[in-house]
C-alpha cells in the first residue's frame, strides 16, 4: 500500500499571499488531518476531514480552510499569509478499522518572506 | 485544558547507554497515547499507541509504558541511527474525532 503523500515539499510565498497544499491519503483511509509544526515545537491540529466534510477544527482562524475530495484526497488552503504562517504543515491519514493510529506524510515546508 | 509536557528537551548519549524519555500528560478523557519518532525535516513516524494504564509495547530498542499520568519511551543500549526527536501525543475522548495534542518533543542525540 502507498503511504501519505503531500506536494509541494517545499515553498516560498510572500507575505499576503494564498496558498494551497496538497496530500494523498495512504490507500484504505477516508480521515485527513492537517497539523502545522512551527520550528522546534510539536505539531498543533488544524483541522480534519472525514469523508468531504470538516469534523473537528483546532484554534486557528477562518483563513486556514480545506477541502477533501471523493478520492479521499485533501487540500489546505491558507488566505492572506503571515510571517507566522512559516512552518511544516503536515497531513495525517487514518483508517477506519485503525482508527486512532495517524500515519502521516513527509510534510510541506513553507517559507513566508 | 488539554497538555502534554515532554522531558528532557534535549538528551545525549553514549552508544549502548540506556536512558528514560518521559510524557506527562492532562486530559479529561484519555482515547490514546502515541509514541512518534521525526528525523530533521521529515514527518513524524508512527511508533506505538497505548490505550490502558498498565499497558506497554516494545519494538526494537524501544519499549513505551503507560500509567494514568504519564508514559515513559525506555531505550535499551541505543545506537547512533536512534538519533532524532522523538513526540509524544494524547488523543482526547471528547470531540468526536481523532485531533492529536503534541508534546514540544525530545531530540536525542547519540553519539559513538
Amino acid at each position: 500500500e502507498t503511504g501519505v503523500t503531500q506536494s509541494p515539499t517545499h515553498l516560498i510565498k510572500t507575505r499576503g499571499q494564498q496558498v494551497t497544499l496538497r496530500c494523498s491519503s495512504q490507500s484504505g483511509h477516508n480521515t485527513v488531518s492537517w497539523y502545522q509544526q512551527a520550528l522546534g515545537q510539536g505539531p498543533q491540529f488544524i483541522f480534519q476531514y472525514y469523508r468531504e466534510e470538516e469534523n473537528g477544527r483546532g484554534n486557528f482562524p477562518p483563513r486556514f480552510s480545506g477541502l477533501q475530495f471523493p478520492n479521499y484526497s485533501s487540500e489546505l488552503n491558507v488566505n492572506a499569509l503571515e510571517l507566522d504562517d512559516s512552518a511544516l504543515y503536515l497531513c495525517a491519514s487514518s483508517s477506519p478499522d485503525r482508527e486512532s493510529e495517524a500515519f502521516f506524510g513527509q510534510g510541506t515546508r513553507l517559507t513566508v518572506v | 485544558e488539554d497538555q502534554v509536557t515532554q522531558s528532557p528537551e534535549a538528551l545525549r548519549l553514549q552508544e549502548g547507554e540506556s536512558s528514560s524519555l518521559n510524557c506527562s500528560y492532562t486530559v479529561s478523557g484519555l482515547r490514546g497515547l502515541f509514541w512518534y519518532r521525526q528525523d530533521p525535516g521529515k514527518g513524524p513516524e508512527f511508533l506505538f499507541t497505548l490505550y490502558s494504564a498498565g499497558e506497554e509495547k516494545e519494538k526494537e530498542r524501544l519499549k513505551a509504558t503507560l500509567t494514568k499520568k504519564e508514559s515513559f519511551l525506555h531505550i535499551t543500549a541505543p545506537k547512533p541511527e536512534d538519533s532524532a526527536t522523538y513526540l509524544c501525543a494524547v488523543q482526547p475522548l471528547s470531540g468526536g474525532y481523532n485531533k492529536l495534542i503534541f508534546g514540544a518533543g525530545t531530540r536525542l542525540a547519540v553519539h559513538p
